[in-house]
């Protein structure tokens, strides 16, 4: 069972590039969720799409989108990539409101 | 506006010791409530979650659960600690608004001999 998968699994920029993240999920579940996650805060929800269709904003949105591609893929967009984006990225997803979110294996991400 | 509390930020235990995690939560209603445990360099694995009835859930690894609702809280147990048990726990709410997840910083424990 593949479950959340997320690429690339490492990832270095320099300020200013751009780069996308993926994610896909092979459960069917309805709702798919973009975390960054960094020392001392926790997991941040960035973005998150409800269902197929609809995507809408976390707690820290500023300098990302996001496209929810597919019932199975959701992925994160860094347009012009800043240090401070510099964190580890997690997707997950759930089946509807109140399952447990099953969470890929991470994307660890460098902004130099 | 929802959120998650987890007050301990570092916690020791020796093996074979009892272990309690806190965490404490703010929503206008009764949320879903997760606890979820990650060692280095992994994802999120579920350790238990209450939805509803008995406010003492069970875990996988030998971890346990109570939900106070008196008290927003729902702390973790585990009565005797392992050394395998040493990682990152993470507290979490399920919120109805767009099936949100609302986590809280995190403890992280260390296990010594």
């Amino acid at each position: 069972n593949a479950g959340v998968t997320q690429t690339p699994k490492f990832q270095v920029l320099k300020t200013g590039q751009s780069m996308t993240l993926q994610c896909a999920q092979d459960m069917n579940h309805n709702s798919m969720y973009w975390y960054r996650q960094d020392p001392g805060m926790g997991l941040r929800l960035i973005y998150y799409s409800a269902s197929e269709g609809t995507t809408d904003k976390g707690e820290v949105p500023n300098g990302y989108n996001v496209s929810r591609l597919n019932k199975r893929e959701f992925s994160l967009r860094l347009e012009s990539a800043a240090p401070s984006q510099t964190s580890v990225y997690f997707c997950a997803s759930t089946r509807e409101w109140g399952t447990e979110a099953f969470f890929g294996q991470g994307t660890r991400l460098t902004v130099v | 506006a929802q959120s998650v509390t987890q007050p301990d930020i570092h916690i020791t235990v020796s093996e074979g010791a009892s272990l309690e995690l806190r965490c404490n939560y703010s929503y206008g209603a009764t949320p879903y409530l997760f606890w979820y445990v990650q060692s280095p360099g992994q994802g999120l694995q579920l350790l238990l979650k209450y939805f509803s009835g008995d406010t003492l859930v069970q875990g996988i690894k030998g971890f346990e659960a109570e939900f106070k609702r008196s008290q927003s809280s729902f702390n973790l147990r585990k009565p005797s600690v392992h050394w395998s048990d040493a990682a990152e726990y993470f507290c979490a709410v399920g919120v109805n608004t767009g099936n949100q997840f609302y986590f809280g910083t995190g403890t992280s424990l260390t296990v010594i001999p």
